[in-house]
C-alpha cells in the first residue's frame, strides 16, 4: 500500500534552516511529481512546491521562492524540502503528496501525516 | 496568485444535500478543468474527494459530487452523515506549473 512518512519537522529560530524528508513506498516513486502543501496552525492548506518525476522541474509558491528547494532521490525514494531563512509566518504542518494527474497539482491521491516546524526564538 | 474563494461556514441537516462553492477567476477555475476536493478531519491528513471538477476517486461515496460553471466550482454533498461534519478545501491548477487552494469550508451538519 503507499505509504509516505515525512521527518524533520523541529522548533527552529527565525533565520534558521531545516530540511524536511519524505520516505515514499508502496508505488514507483520515481514515476510521479511530488508536492508539498503546508497547514498553519488552524489555517487553511498552502500548496508550497512541486518536483517532476525525474527532478529536472520544479516549481514554487511566491511565499517561499528563493528560501526553499525542492530535491528528491529516486535511489532511495525519498522527497526532501530544504527551508532557509525562516520566519515566523513558516510555522506549519508540512505534508508532502503524491501529485497525479495531467499537471501539477491535478490532483493529491496520497498524503503523508505531516510533519510540524515551528518558527519561533 | 490569490487563494480560491470559499465559504468560510457552511450547514445542512443529516440526510439533506449542501453544496459548497470555490470561486476563483478567468485565469484559473475559469480556465482549467483542474479543480480538486479535499475532506479534513481534525488532525488528519487531507482526502482526496474529487479530482477534475467531477471526478470520483475509487472508494468515495457517490454522495459527493463536483460540477463548475464559469469561475465557479461546486461540490455537492448528498445525504448529510454526521461524519460530514469537518472542513473541505477546493484546488486549481493556475498555470505555469502552479497550484492554488481554497481557503476552506467548514461544513455543519444539523
Amino acid at each position: 500500500q503507499v505509504e509516505l512518512v515525512e521527518s524533520g519537522g523541529t522548533l527552529v529560530k527565525p533565520g534558521g534552516s531545516l530540511r524536511l524528508s519524505c520516505a515514499a513506498s508502496g508505488f514507483v516513486f520515481s514515476d510521479v511529481y511530488m508536492s508539498w502543501i503546508r497547514q498553519a496552525p488552524g489555517k487553511g492548506l498552502e500548496w508550497v512546491s512541486f518536483i517532476s518525476s525525474g527532478g529536472d522541474a520544479s516549481n514554487y509558491a511566491d511565499s517561499v521562492k528563493g528560501r526553499f528547494s525542492i530535491s528528491r532521490d529516486n535511489a532511495k525514494k525519498s522527497l526532501f524540502l530544504q527551508m532557509n531563512s525562516l520566519r515566523a509566518e513558516d510555522t506549519a504542518i508540512y505534508y508532502c503528496a503524491r501529485d497525479r494527474g495531467a499537471v501539477v497539482g491535478d490532483y493529491f491521491d496520497y498524503w503523508g501525516q505531516g510533519t510540524l516546524v515551528t518558527v519561533s526564538s | 496568485q490569490s487563494a480560491l474563494t470559499q465559504p468560510p461556514s457552511a450547514s445542512g441537516s443529516l440526510g439533506q444535500s449542501v453544496t459548497i462553492s470555490c470561486t476563483g477567476t478567468s485565469s484559473d477555475v475559469g480556465t482549467y478543468n483542474y479543480v480538486s476536493w479535499y475532506q479534513q478531519h481534525p488532525g488528519r491528513a487531507p482526502k482526496l474527494l474529487i479530482y477534475e471538477v467531477s471526478k470520483r476517486p475509487s472508494g468515495v461515496p457517490d454522495r459527493f459530487s463536483g460540477s463548475k460553471s464559469g469561475n465557479t466550482a461546486s461540490l455537492t454533498v448528498s445525504g448529510l452523515q454526521a461524519d460530514d461534519e469537518t472542513d473541505y478545501y477546493c484546488t486549481s491548477y493556475v498555470g505555469n506549473n502552479r497550484v492554488v487552494f481554497g481557503g476552506g469550508t467548514k461544513l455543519t451538519v444539523l
